[in-house]
C-alpha cells in the first residue's frame, strides 16, 4: 500500500507568479485535502476535494485553487502568489465518511521571494 | 464553530519521565479527536484518534490519551519519554456535519524535548 506523495518537495517562486503543487493519494482513498502550515503554526485547512468536486473550503482567497483527478490524485494552484503564501503545503488522503483519519504527505515547502 | 487549545508551546521532559501534553477543544457537536506528530521537515503522522467507542485511547509508540467531556478535554500522556519522541505534536477536532464535515481544525502546536 502505497502513502501519500507529494511533488516538489522544495519549490522557490517569485512574488505574482503561479503555482502548481502535486499530491498522490493513498491507495484506496477517495477524498484529498490540503492544509496550510506557516512556520511556528498549525496546519490551516485550505480545501477538500471528492469525487472530483471542491466538498468544504477554508478561510483563503480564490486565487487558491484545485482540481482533483478520476485517480483521486489532486493539484492545489496558487495565483499572484504574495510573500506570506511562503509555508509548507501538506495534502491529505482519506476515505470518505464521518471520523475516518487523514493520512498525509510529506509536504511541499514553498518559498515566495 | 470547532477550534483547539493547545496550553504549553514548549514541553521539556527527561527521558524515562511522565509526558502529558494538553489539549482542550470546542465544538458544537460531539467531536472526533486526534493527535498527530510532526518529526522536522516532515508531514504529519497520525497517534491516535477518538471516535466515542471508547474514552481512553491507545495510539502508538506507547501514547495514549482521554476523551473528557466534562473537561472538553483530549490530554495525551506517554509513561515514560524516549529520546525518539521529540517532535512536534498537534491536536486536532473534526467535526461530525455541516460546514466542519471532513475538515480538521488543528492547535497551534507543543515542541516537546526530551533530555537526558
Amino acid at each position: 500500500e502505497t502513502g501519500v506523495t507529494q511533488s516538489p518537495t522544495h519549490l522557490i517562486k517569485t512574488r505574482g507568479q503561479q503555482v502548481t503543487l502535486r499530491c498522490s493519494s493513498q491507495s484506496g482513498h477517495n477524498t484529498v485535502s490540503w492544509y496550510q502550515q506557516a512556520l511556528g503554526q498549525g496546519p490551516q485547512f485550505i480545501f477538500q476535494y471528492y469525487r472530483e468536486e471542491e466538498n468544504g473550503r477554508g478561510n483563503f482567497p480564490p486565487r487558491f485553487s484545485g482540481l482533483q483527478f478520476p485517480n483521486y490524485s489532486s493539484e492545489l494552484n496558487v495565483n499572484a502568489l504574495e510573500l506570506d503564501d511562503s509555508a509548507l503545503y501538506l495534502c491529505a488522503s482519506s476515505r470518505q465518511g464521518e471520523g475516518t483519519e487523514a493520512f498525509f504527505g510529506q509536504g511541499t515547502r514553498l518559498t515566495v521571494v | 464553530a470547532q477550534s483547539v487549545t493547545q496550553l504549553g508551546s514548549h514541553v521539556s521532559v527527561s527521558e524515562g519521565a511522565l509526558v502529558l501534553l494538553r489539549c482542550n477543544y470546542s465544538s458544537s457537536v460531539p467531536p472526533y479527536l486526534f493527535w498527530y506528530v510532526q518529526y522536522p521537515n516532515q508531514g504529519l503522522q497520525l497517534l491516535l484518534k477518538y471516535t466515542s467507542a471508547a474514552t481512553l485511547v491507545k495510539g502508538i509508540n506507547g501514547f495514549e490519551a482521554e476523551f473528557k467531556k466534562s473537561e472538553t478535554s483530549f490530554h495525551l500522556t506517554k509513561p515514560s519519554a524516549h529520546m525518539s519522541d521529540a517532535a512536534e505534536y498537534f491536536c486536532a477536532v473534526m467535526g461530525a456535519g455541516g460546514t466542519s464535515y471532513g475538515k480538521l481544525t488543528f492547535g497551534q502546536g507543543t515542541i516537546l524535548t526530551v533530555h537526558p
